[in-house]
């Protein structure tokens, strides 16, 4: 089975810490996925990578970067946090060339309060 | 842009129904659609794709069917179970790039025993 792990299910921190979310996946995937999800609004692409050092904007990009150094690994950066990121962040993976067809699989999800 | 919906957003059913979800999208020029189930707190796990060619795909109790003409899917429960209590949620692949993804907001299932 594919496996995408978070590595940090809950994480408190304070407004302006610099904050690190890691996803690793175990299936040789291409493209991997971070998404916020909010009561209301939601799933959120905040940013995808289709290739390692290969990053596109999503529809949420402002206050986040993001860095993939190993086709494995897709790291969510808060350069500094406020409270408008509390949300709930969930990371994706699929094996997928230029067309379609594969499914995407997802993370159990990083719950992320910032105070 | 596109645009997914699923009515209703939440449901409650006894336990033993046949129940169906809904999902429609507003630009049926689509690749794939795939449902998914969320348990509270949790990821997303994959239930079902369909591509563009197909009508239906079935894992078990579960079957799903696509009619892109109507812009339209439906994902139906037979034999529900409380296990079977989750949100469940449909996305929409609108293109070849991986990222035209677009997800409804989800329907809330109850199965009550």
């Amino acid at each position: 089975d594919v496996k995408v792990t978070q590595s940090s299910r809950y994480l408190v921190k304070r407004t302006g810490e610099k904050v690190f979310l890691e996803c690793v996946q175990d299936m040789d995937h291409e493209n991997m996925f971070w998404y916020r999800q909010d009561p209301g609004l939601g799933l959120r692409l905040i940013y995808f990578s289709y290739d390692v050092k290969m990053k596109e904007k999503g529809d949420i990009p402002e206050g986040y970067s993001v860095s993939r150094e190993k086709k494995e690994r897709f790291s969510l950066i808060l350069e500094s946090a406020s409270t408008n990121q509390t949300s709930m962040y969930l990371c994706a993976s699929s094996k997928d060339g230029a067309r379609s067809g594969n499914t995407i699989y997802f993370g159990e999800g990083s719950w992320l309060t910032v105070v | 842009k596109q645009e997914v919906t699923q009515i209703p957003a939440a449901l409650s059913v006894p336990e033993g129904e046949n129940l169906v979800l809904n999902c429609s999208f507003t630009d049926s020029a689509i690749y794939n659609l795939q449902w998914f189930r969320q348990d509270p707190g949790k990821g997303l796990t994959s239930l079902l794709l369909i591509q563009s060619s197909q009508r239906e795909q079935t894992s078990g109790r579960l079957n799903a069917s696509l009619d892109k003409s109507s812009g339209r899917s439906t994902l139906y429960i037979a034999a529900s179970q409380p296990g079977d209590s989750a949100t469940y949620l449909c996305a929409v692949r609108l293109s070849g790039s991986a990222r035209q993804l677009t997800f409804g907001s989800g329907t809330q299932l109850t199965v009550l025993p």
